[in-house]
């Protein structure tokens, strides 16, 4: 089951925030955000496990509702270096352990 | 630093015609996956291997056919290749299931196109 991501895209000034999110229809066991820009693959941001167990390496946070079965991505402070397209992908319980779900995607362009 | 390496980067291909899209990792990882990313669709994962031998169907496998003889490969057949294939298509690998919070490392992409 995709998941589904809301906005599609949002356009934002260099310094402003954004929220994107994702949500299932199924009990989610992780979430995982990726960015994909122009023509490139996707690279991973951040990684949210059922218990609140979170692994990342970038200065963006993300949360994870598992009761709502919902997970945020927080941009603060965006740079420029932000814009692209990020996507969240889920894993649910019940299904495969190689079965990665991607929703379709939310476009993010800063502009300065 | 090789990491998922894709082969070919771009191809044409008429219809009927079938081809293999390559893919090989040299990180020593358990899992792998190929998924098709069309415009404004995301990313549809097509099959996934958890090991040498094993493999999966995602959402969207028909058309297409796998095997994982080899930790290192994993490659993905097109037999009788039709228009709505046109796509970019992306080979990942990872070390452990998502499940337990391995990231994976996607490749550069094979751009195919139908005609």
């Amino acid at each position: 089951q995709q998941p589904v991501q809301s906005p599609q895209a949002v356009i934002l000034r260099e310094g402003e925030d954004a929220v994107i999110n994702c949500s299932s229809s199924k009990a989610l066991y992780s979430v995982h955000w990726y960015r994909q820009k122009h023509g490139e693959a996707p690279v991973f941001l951040m990684i949210l496990l059922k218990g609140g167990e979170q692994k990342g390496h970038e200065k963006i946070s993300a949360s994870f509702n598992e009761k709502k079965q919902q997970s945020s991505l927080y941009l603060t402070a965006s740079q420029l270096s932000y814009s692209g397209t990020y996507f969240c992908g889920t894993m649910n319980y019940g299904g495969s352990q190689g079965n990665l779900i991607f929703g379709k995607g939310t476009k993010l362009s800063v502009k300065p | 630093n090789a990491g998922v390496t894709q082969t070919p980067k771009f191809r044409i291909l008429k219809i009927g015609q079938s081809m293999t899209l390559q893919c090989t990792q040299d990180m020593n990882h358990n899992y792998m996956y190929w998924y098709r990313q069309d415009p404004g669709m995301g990313l549809k994962l097509i099959y996934y291997s958890v090991g040498a031998g094993i493999t999966d169907k995602g959402e969207v496998p028909n058309g297409y056919n796998v095997s994982r003889s080899t930790t290192e490969d994993f490659p993905l057949r097109l037999e009788l290749a039709a228009p709505s294939q046109t796509s970019v298509y992306f080979c990942a690998s990872s070390l452990q299931s998502g499940i337990l919070g391995a990231e994976a490392f996607f490749g550069q992409g094979t751009r195919l196109t139908v005609v």
